[in-house]
């Protein structure tokens, strides 16, 4: 999970309240993506971005905002949480279109909605 | 959108024993990509494959891209303890999103 950082590691929300994970990489990629993983439902993709500035809706964007300000930052924000976002969320990057389509995974925030 | 079917879902074997694992989908992928999930920890990308018939190995583990372009297998030889963990096929058919199996908890008795 070398480059790929995401803060924080693990986090209790009570419905309704709102928060940001963070995701870092210090490899200089371009591409950036967010997934949740669901028991028995490997990775689906929430948003990604190509660039920085960019962001685009994956399979499962609902309830869920991301920005990317800055080519090394990919922020995933949830505005008011849901029992049904208790989730493990995986952040990845991947260097662009040259490379050989590797994306590289953090380690994972674990979040529990009450 | 794409699916992947990945079996099996899950493996109990002995240690020494050989593994194999595949993933078939409905729609032709262009490229392969097999990542291993170890508890409490991000996916860790095994092996890559970018073209229809390459077989690649790394160490004990072997991968092939089938020639059809809709399937691909992982073979784990002599497993060891370490081996544990959950196994993901992952394809891509475009320039960016890649669609994920659902896994192969893959448990190694000693």
């Amino acid at each position: 999970n070398a480059g790929v950082t995401q803060t924080p590691k693990f986090r209790v929300l009570k419905t309704g309240q709102s928060m940001t994970l963070l995701c870092a990489q210090d490899m200089n990629h371009e591409y950036m993506y967010w997934y949740r993983q669901d028991p028995g439902m490997g990775l689906r993709l929430i948003h990604y971005s190509v660039g920085e500035g960019t962001t685009a809706k994956g399979e499962v964007p609902d309830g869920y905002n991301v920005s990317r300000l800055k080519k090394q930052n990919f922020l995933l924000g949830l505005e008011s949480a849901a029992p049904s976002q208790t989730s493990v969320y995986f952040c990845a990057s991947e260097s662009g279109a040259l490379a050989k389509n590797i994306q590289y995974f953090g380690a994972g925030t674990r979040l529990s909605v009450l | 959108g794409q699916q992947l079917n990945q079996s099996p879902q899950s493996m109990f074997i002995q240690e020494g024993e050989d593994v194999s694992m595949n993933c078939t989908s409905s729609s032709i992928f262009n490229t392969w990509l097999w990542y291993k999930q170890d508890p409490g920890e991000g996916p860790v990308l095994l092996i890559a494959l970018y073209k229809a018939g390459e077989l690649t190995s790394n160490g004990r583990l072997t991968a092939q891209f089938g020639i059809t372009r809709k399937d691909s297998f992982l073979n784990i030889s002599a497993s060891i303890p370490s081996d544990v963990g959950i196994y993901f096929c992952a394809g891509r058919a475009g320039s960016y999103q890649l669609t994920f199996g659902k896994g192969t908890k893959l448990s190694v008795i000693p």
